[in-house]
């Protein structure tokens, strides 16, 4: 069963607001979900984490979280999008028992259309 | 500040050949993580090192794949007997320790794509 699932695929238009999810499956009292974007080129971009800890949702730029921790769920949310904001994003968990290795979803690929 | 450094971005290896791959992570990260990306696995775990020191290879196949960390400046993934099914971007990153995030934070090299005809 997957740990950390993402849907595969979206897509939205420039300057709209645009929602990532991200489901995880963990028994840690402490964690982290991290969120990475693969560029085009292949390269790994962080872009903003989470830790179970935080009571608040976290922001970073135009990127800020959602962080439902009941739910054992998590959202990207990226604000006024751009055309260069497509590629592939990844959520990653990490978890003390496993030495905080990265376990990560499959990848939701964002088309943002000018 | 340069980030992570991965050589040869490219490589191409006929059946049963000898891969090396090169890490230069980002100076003064004492940990260095190697991961594995194809389309049908995704993501997967190898093996990291923190402060040169192997700590976890449970992500390596047993057989044909080592990593070592001689100095800080770099890190090396040999793939012995190389197999069409190694074929994958093999990506490197590092981080400044693993206290928890900022400082846990990765930063991932561009990859290099290895493929095995």
């Amino acid at each position: 069963a997957q740990k950390v699932t993402q849907v595969q695929s979206t897509g939205s238009s420039q300057w709209g607001e645009v929602t990532l999810h991200c489901s995880y499956e963990t028994s840690e009292y402490f964690y982290v979900i991290l969120w990475y974007k693969q560029l085009f080129s292949g390269e790994m971009v962080f872009l903003i984490y989470q830790t179970s800890f935080d009571t608040q949702n976290q922001r970073n730029s135009r990127y800020s979280v959602v962080f439902q921790k009941s739910l054992k769920s998590i959202s990207l949310v990226i604000s006024a999008s751009q055309p260069e904001d497509s590629g592939t994003y990844f959520c990653a968990l990490s978890e003390p028992h496993s030495n905080y290795q990265l376990i990560w979803g499959s990848g939701t690929k964002l088309i943002i259309k000018p | 500040n340069a980030g992570v450094i991965q050589t040869p971005r490219h490589k191409v290896t006929g059946k049963g050949q000898e891969a090396t791959l090169w890490c230069e992570p980002i100076s003064g990260h004492s940990a260095v993580f190697w991961y594995r990306q194809t389309i049908v696995q995704g993501l997967e775990f190898l093996t990291y090192f923190r402060n040169q020191a192997p700590i976890d290879d449970s992500g390596m196949p047993k057989e044909r794949f080592s990593a070592q960390m001689p100095n800080q400046s770099h890190s090396t993934l040999k793939i012995q007997s190389t197999q069409p099914q190694d074929s994958a971007v093999y990506l490197c990153a590092s981080s400044l320790d693993r206290l928890g995030p900022p400082q846990d934070t990765q930063y991932f090299g561009p990859g290099t794509r290895l493929l095995v005809l």
